[in-house]
């Protein structure tokens, strides 16, 4: 595709439910990031696929979290067990290389009521 | 480690004042550095990046930055603000030959009055 594209746009979901996010990055693009952003916040880094691989985990808040890149396109991120802390806009964005400018997803809008 | 510090949560200026976003960085290596806009409910766009060449980098919508090492600084500056220009702006900084991973600041949401 021309851009990132997230689904779903916006997700409701109840506490304590599981919810998949999915961002198809920009074709070729080898680099993959996951940010978290929250109202009035800058966005926070979760985590960065290099490939398939996920290169740096360090900014996944806790083990509720978990993200894939099996075939180093098409990335899920995934959330267990739901908390109302958890909502907030999660980002993605993908680069041609490592250091190259990265190119950001519209967001997807996590709610959990 | 790396880290981005944006002076002022809101910036007010008058449509056709001059427009003075101000980014200072902390980075153990050379670093690369970015500014994005978000308008509401989009994502984030890339307005200009600085990556060791020209220390004054040009943008998209008449924006520019200059990186200032001895000030660790890279203020985004506009001569002439539009109404256009109202929007979330947001620093970041990477570190060349180490990690790679933007690192954001909390953002600056630059207000236009016409």
């Amino acid at each position: 595709g021309a851009g990132v594209s997230q689904t779903p746009s916006n997700k409701v979901t109840e506490k304590g439910k599981y919810v998949e996010l999915r961002c198809d990055p920009i074709s070729g693009h080898t680099a993959l990031y996951w940010y978290r952003q929250s109202l009035g916040q800058g966005p926070e880094f979760l985590i960065y696929f290099q490939g398939t691989g996920a290169a740096d985990d360090s900014g996944l808040p806790n083990d509720r979290f978990f993200a894939v890149r099996p075939e180093g396109s098409v990335s899920t991120l995934k959330i267990q067990r739901t908390e109302r802390g958890d909502s907030a806009v999660y980002l993605c964005a993908s680069s041609l290389i490592e250091g190259s400018e990265a190119f950001f997803g519209q967001g997807t809008r996590l709610t959990v009521v | 480690a790396q880290s981005v510090t944006q002076l002022g949560s809101h910036v007010s200026v008058s449509e056709g004042a001059l427009v003075l976003l101000r980014c200072n960085y902390s980075s153990s290596v050379p670093p690369y550095l970015f500014w994005y806009v978000q308008y509401p409910n989009q994502g984030l766009q890339l307005l200009l990046k600085y990556t060791s060449a020209a220390t004054l980098v040009k943008g998209i919508n008449g924006f520019e930055a200059e990186f200032k090492k001895s000030e660790t600084s890279f203020h985004l500056t506009k001569p002439s603000a539009h109404m256009s220009d109202a929007a979330e702006y947001f620093c970041a900084v990477s570190e060349s030959g180490g990690s790679y991973i933007p690192t954001f600041g909390r953002g600056t949401s630059l207000i236009v009055h016409p």
